[in-house]
């Protein structure tokens, strides 16, 4: 079955730039979205179709997918974004995610 | 504006059948290209597909749980229900729904409901 690999934690410092990766066996043929989950909350959507915003997610969070590797980049971090974030993307027609990025600003 | 409201048990017992019902609105399974699915997370683990229904009624479903879930919809109650036979307590988790739309560009899964906590212990 498709697998999609997410490091486990990482942290950033306020200000910089934070750049999650996830990697699945050419991912970059499929389309990979990314979603940002706070403690108690429903994931939210902050990237679909590799790169594109929906309404609403400030311009900072930005994505990229080729080859074997998507990822997430969150610029000028702040202590909001704090949070778990998950890629997804489709194999077929089951949805796959990875096993989750917490980022910590600090 | 589009919603998905989970809604089910909060406690089942280990070896019991789930039944878990997903109300939308904001559109309607009728419109071509417009699916449910079902997603779980156990506590403190990562997001888990367990499965699909699509407006032209096409089910998919988790391979490693494929036999034990059945996922149908009712168009008039804007309901999809998905069950879950033969509950075990690494079942216990916050299970969600969430729209695609497989007529878009790209498929994403937006919005997803509110999630609804299933415990599972005897």
């Amino acid at each position: 079955s498709y697998e999609l690999t997410q490091p486990p934690s990482m942290s950033v410092s306020p200000g910089q730039t934070a750049s999650i990766t996830c990697s699945g066996h050419k991912l970059g043929d499929k389309y990979a979205c990314w979603f940002q989950q706070k403690p108690g909350q429903s994931p939210l959507l902050v990237i679909y179709q590799d790169s594109r915003r929906p309404s609403g997610i400030p311009e900072r969070f930005s994505g990229s997918n080729s080859g074997n590797t998507a990822t997430l980049t969150i610029s000028e971090t702040q202590a909001m974004d704090e949070a778990d974030y998950y890629c997804q993307a489709w194999d077929s027609t089951t949805a796959v995610f990875g096993g989750g990025t917490k980022l910590t600003v600090l | 504006q589009v919603t998905l409201r989970e809604s089910g048990p909060a406690l089942v017992k280990p070896t019991q059948t789930l039944t878990l019902t997903c109300t939308f609105s904001g559109f309607s399974l009728t419109t071509n290209g417009m699916c449910v699915n079902w997603i779980r997370q156990p506590p403190g683990k990562a997001l888990e597909w367990l499965a699909r229904i699509d407006w032209d009624d096409e089910k998919y479903y988790s391979t490693s749980l494929k036999t034990r879930l059945t996922i149908s919809k009712d168009t008039s109650k804007n309901q999809v229900v998905l069950t879950m036979t033969n509950l075990d307590p690494v079942d216990t988790a916050t299970y969600y729904c969430a729209r695609t739309n497989t007529a878009a560009a790209s498929n994403f899964l937006d919005p997803w409901g509110q999630g609804t906590l299933v415990t599972v212990s005897s």
